[in-house]
């Protein structure tokens, strides 16, 4: 199983951005992946979750509206995007692998740190 | 929605078991047997260690166990090594109709 995400970003606030976390290794119809962020020191925030099969998104209630989750199952990749970052986001994002019906993340991604700062 | 309640450290003696709380609400961890916990060193990304509150997944110590009781969630280390020494963090569905998974705030072990 591999998750592997896109790789840094430098942005400056009010800039829209788009990362990615592409799926191998196994059949993605039986999956969601989850965007989990971790800030700077801090810990672990489920952001929401899509189902790779047809763009099926749920959002934490403290990120709705805030980013918007999206997929492209030709290429069994899931993206996370910001229409206007700021500076409050600055943190390392996860993707993780979840099984349908399961709870839990069995498969992590190995981050993409985004960085926001004028 | 809070997230799940854990001790900000632990710490103890090389062989020693130590166990790590996690208190969430009869909405979340005492609603359901879905608890998970996830072990992160420092630069890498978290691991499963436990799921549904007591399963370990292949290749995961036996030495890493799990339990529950009423809204509180367990993780405990015994026969504690210099390697456990790593970031935890417990994790627990909260339903479909609120935010689905809550994280706790982190527990940072401490290996003495």
């Amino acid at each position: 199983v591999y998750l592997v995400q896109s790789g840094a970003e430098v942005k400056k606030p009010g800039e829209s951005l788009k990362i990615s976390c592409q799926s191998s290794g196994y059949s993605f119809t039986d999956y969601w992946i989850a965007w989990v962020r971790q800030k700077p020191g801090q810990g672990l925030e489920w952001v929401g979750i899509v189902y790779l099969a047809d763009s099926d998104a749920r959002y934490s209630p403290s990120f709705q509206g805030q980013v918007t989750m999206s997929a492209d199952k030709s290429i069994t990749t899931a993206y996370l995007q910001w229409s206007s970052l700021k500076a409050s986001d600055t943190a390392l994002y996860y993707c993780a692998r979840r099984e349908t019906g399961k709870y839990y993340f069995d498969s992590w991604g190995q981050g993409t740190l985004v960085t926001v700062s004028s | 929605q809070s997230a799940l309640t854990q001790p900000a450290s632990v710490s103890g003696s090389p062989g020693q078991s130590i166990t790590i709380s996690c208190t969430g609400t009869s909405s979340d961890v005492g609603s359901y047997n879905l608890v998970s916990w996830y072990q992160q060193n420092p630069g890498k990304a978290p691991r499963l260690l436990i799921f549904e509150v007591t399963k370990r997944p292949s290749g995961v110590s036996n030495r890493f166990s799990g339990s529950k009781s009423g809204n509180t969630a367990s993780l405990t280390i015994s026969g504690l090594q210099t390697k456990d020494e790593a970031d935890y963090y417990c994790c627990s569905y909260a339903g479909s109709t609120s935010s689905f998974v809550l994280f706790g705030g982190g527990t940072k072990v401490t290996v003495l």
